[in-house]
C-alpha cells in the first residue's frame, strides 16, 4: 500500500527566504507526482506535475524535483512571499493500470511572515 | 476554460439523513474523482468514474456512492449519514490522457450534526 508522507509538517519563515518541502512516498511504482497548494476551506489547486521519467519541472518561482528510485521529491520556493502562506499536498499516482487515484500526503503547512 | 465546480457549497445535515453533491468537470474531461478530507484523515480516495462507469473505489463504506452521467457530471450520495461523515468533499476532473493531471473544485463543506 503506497503511504506518502511530507516533512515538515509545519514551517515558519521570513519573506525573501528560500525553502524546500519534502515528500516521499513508499512505492516506486508511480505514474507521476502533484503538488498542489490549499488554503484555508479551499481547494487544491495544481503547482506541479512531475512525470515518471522526469526529474524536475519548473514554474515561476517554484520548482519540483523527483528521485522516483529513492522514492523522494521536493517543492523549491524562491523568494517567499506572505502570499505564499498555505498548505502545501504532494500527491502520487500509481503505475498500475487500473488504481486510477492520487494518494496524498499530510501537508507542509507554511506561512511566510513580513 | 470553466474550472471544476461543485454544488452546493456548503450543506448542513442531521444524523441518519442522506444528502447528495454534485460536480460539473472541466469542459473535455471525461474523468471525475472524489476524495473526502478530515483534519484526522487527510484526503482519502472515494471512487473515481470515466464515461459513466466506476473505475475504482476506495476504502469506504456501501453507504457512499456515486454515478457519472452522459455529460461527465457527477454526484456522490451519502445515505444515513454519521457525525464522522463531516468533512469538505472535493472532486476533481481530468483525462486518462496524456499526463493524467488532476484539477480540483472548490469542494462542498458537509456538517453532520
Amino acid at each position: 500500500k503506497q503511504e506518502v508522507t511530507q516533512i515538515p509538517a509545519a514551517l515558519s519563515v521570513p519573506e525573501g527566504e528560500n525553502l524546500v518541502l519534502n515528500c516521499s512516498f513508499t512505492d516506486s511504482a508511480i505514474y507521476n507526482l502533484q503538488w498542489f497548494r490549499q488554503d484555508p476551506g479551499k481547494g487544491l489547486t495544481s503547482l506541479l506535475l512531475i512525470q515518471s521519467s522526469q526529474r524536475e519541472q519548473t514554474s515561476g518561482r517554484l520548482n519540483a524535483s523527483l528521485d522516483k528510485s529513492s522514492g523522494r521529491s521536493t517543492l523549491y520556493i524562491a523568494a517567499s512571499q506572505p502570499g505564499d502562506s498555505a498548505t502545501y499536498l504532494c500527491a502520487v499516482r500509481e503505475d498500475t493500470g487500473t488504481a486510477s487515484k492520487l494518494t496524498f500526503g499530510t501537508g507542509t503547512r507554511l506561512q511566510v511572515t513580513l | 476554460k470553466a474550472g471544476v465546480t461543485q454544488t452546493p457549497r456548503y450543506l448542513i445535515k442531521t444524523r441518519g439523513q442522506q444528502v447528495t453533491l454534485s460536480c460539473s468537470p472541466i469542459s473535455g474531461h471525461r474523468s471525475v474523482s472524489w476524495y473526502q478530507q478530515t483534519p484526522g484523515q487527510g484526503l482519502q480516495f472515494l471512487f473515481e468514474y470515466f464515461s459513466e462507469t466506476q473505475r475504482n473505489k476506495g476504502n469506504f463504506p456501501g453507504r457512499f456512492s456515486g454515478r457519472q452521467f452522459s455529460n461527465s457530471r457527477s454526484e456522490m450520495n451519502v445515505s444515513t449519514l454519521e457525525l464522522g461523515d463531516s468533512a469538505l468533499y472535493l472532486c476533481a476532473s481530468g483525462t486518462l490522457a496524456g499526463n493524467y493531471e488532476q484539477y480540483f473544485g472548490p469542494g462542498t463543506r458537509l456538517t453532520v450534526t
